[in-house]
């Protein structure tokens, strides 16, 4: 079965400092998908970034980007220049062509 | 375009009562997801429709929960004898493409 670990359910970053967010995985296919959602207190889930596994160049998304080690089978979101509205939950995400799986979350907080 | 939709935003009910939360999709998104997210929790995938295809029920955590979509677009999530631990947000996705899902608002269920 494909696991999804985030293992800091809060982090806190200063505005206009860069933050990372940490994500494992547990795959043993080849293709699969990987996403990063934000989720604020509206509990709206948007997708901020995307990344093939087939794919070795990194996502980029203006502020946000991702390292992805896919032997080390690591997906971490690095958020540059935090901004107030970065405030949220960021969950990991995994799929292989159909059902999703999740991680826990990670709380994120910006200090003004 | 409109996004996809879900109705109550909120629901408010006593244990032993049925409940019947409604998802509209994204015109046009051949996939429909259900998810339930418990209180600072990840999303537990529940059920996943496919255009005719039979659905995928694997995630559903008893008998008491099951889910219909009519003509490939509106889904209906039904939770008979709810008990306390249904509380949660019950979250609704649709795609066309099966690695990217955009969601609703939710329904925050209560059972008191």
């Amino acid at each position: 079965a494909q696991t999804v670990t985030q293992s800091q359910p809060e982090m806190s970053v200063q505005e206009a400092e860069t933050v990372t967010l940490s994500c494992t995985y547990d795959t043993s296919e080849s293709d699969y998908y990987l996403f990063w959602y934000k989720q604020p207190p509206s509990r709206q889930m948007i997708l901020v970034i995307r990344q093939e596994a087939y794919k070795q160049q990194n996502a980029t998304e203006n502020r946000f980007s991702v390292n992805f080690q896919k032997a080390a089978k690591s997906f971490s979101l690095k958020i540059s220049d935090s901004q107030l509205g970065d405030a949220a939950m960021y969950f990991c995400a995994y799929t292989l062509s159909d059902d999703m799986r999740f991680g826990a979350g990670t709380r994120l907080t910006v200090k003004p | 375009g409109a996004g996809v939709s879900q109705s109550p935003s909120n629901k408010v009910t006593e244990k032993g009562k049925d409940v019947e939360l409604r998802c509209d999709p994204i015109s046009g998104h051949t996939a429909l997801y259900w998810y339930r997210q418990s209180l600072g929790q990840g999303l537990e995938f529940l059920i996943y429709f496919q255009g005719n295809s039979a659905p995928d029920k694997s995630g559903l955590p008893s008998d008491r929960f099951s889910a219909e979509r009519t003509g490939g677009s509106v889904s209906t999530l039904t939770i008979q004898r709810t008990q306390q631990e249904d509380s949660a947000v019950y979250l609704c996705a649709s795609s066309l493409r099966p690695y990217e899902q955009y969601f609703g608002p939710g329904t925050r269920l209560t059972v008191t």
